[in-house]
């Protein structure tokens, strides 16, 4: 069966580190997304790509960078992790309406 | 302005009553689709129901329904029958123009759903 999958579940980091988030997808779809849940925001979109070679910037972008080299991978890159970058992340694709999610991140950043 | 306003932070409910989530919207796109995602204790996004603006019936997908009235920004999920798995939090989302999926969404703060026996 095809799936979204992110890598790792779950992780601790220091201030000021370098942290990249992985996120699969089997589907095929050319649309990607990654959003960040914190409490009382709901699910906020940071970058999304509508394919390969293309990324764009979401409504919370500052602080993070994405990457897209092949239609499967959609990498986040948090190039300083920050305090205020604790959060679970969500991975999400689609191809026509519905968005399929993967099943978060959880980032810690100490 | 917030585009998705969920007015509800947390409803409890007597298992087997029918629930009305509310949701409002605001945009200036004429095309748009509406989007209701259920997320358990356990973390996922599990997708719902969707309605676009153009659709002419409300939606139905087994027990859910999207009450969905157009002049007044409204998309409200209901739950027929409510069971104790309903028991989670609810996010109503909103995607704007004819990306054809291509645009991301935009979430309200959802309610926090608990079902009673």
């Amino acid at each position: 069966d095809a799936e979204i999958t992110q890598s790792p579940r779950h992780k601790i980091t220091e201030t000021g580190r370098q942290v990249t988030l992985a996120c699969h997808q089997t589907w095929n779809h050319n649309n990607m997304f990654w959003y960040r849940q914190d409490l009382g925001h709901g699910l906020r979109l940071i970058h999304y790509s509508y394919g390969v070679q293309d990324t764009n910037k979401g409504e919370v972008s500052d602080g993070y960078s994405v990457s897209r080299s092949n239609t499967e991978d959609l990498p986040l890159t948090l190039e300083s992790a920050a305090s205020s970058q604790t959060s679970v992340y969500f991975c999400a694709s689609s191809e026509g309406d519905e968005q399929f999610f993967g099943p978060g991140t959880r980032l810690t950043v100490l | 302005a917030q585009k998705i306003t969920q007015t509800q932070p947390g409803m409890f409910v007597q298992e087997k009553e029918a629930v009305t989530l509310d949701c409002t919207y605001d945009t200036s796109d004429p095309s748009y689709g509406l989007f209701w995602y259920k997320q358990p204790s356990s973390g996922e996004m599990i997708f719902l129901i969707y309605q676009g603006s153009y659709d002419q019936q409300n939606a139905t997908e087994g027990r859910y329904s999207l009450n969905f009235q157009k002049a007044r920004k409204s998309a409200n999920l209901v739950i027929s029958a409510s069971q104790l798995g309903d028991s989670a939090m609810y996010f109503c989302a909103m995607r704007e123009g004819t990306g054809g999926g291509a645009d991301g969404l935009t979430f309200g703060k959802g309610t926090h759903l608990i079902i009673q026996p």
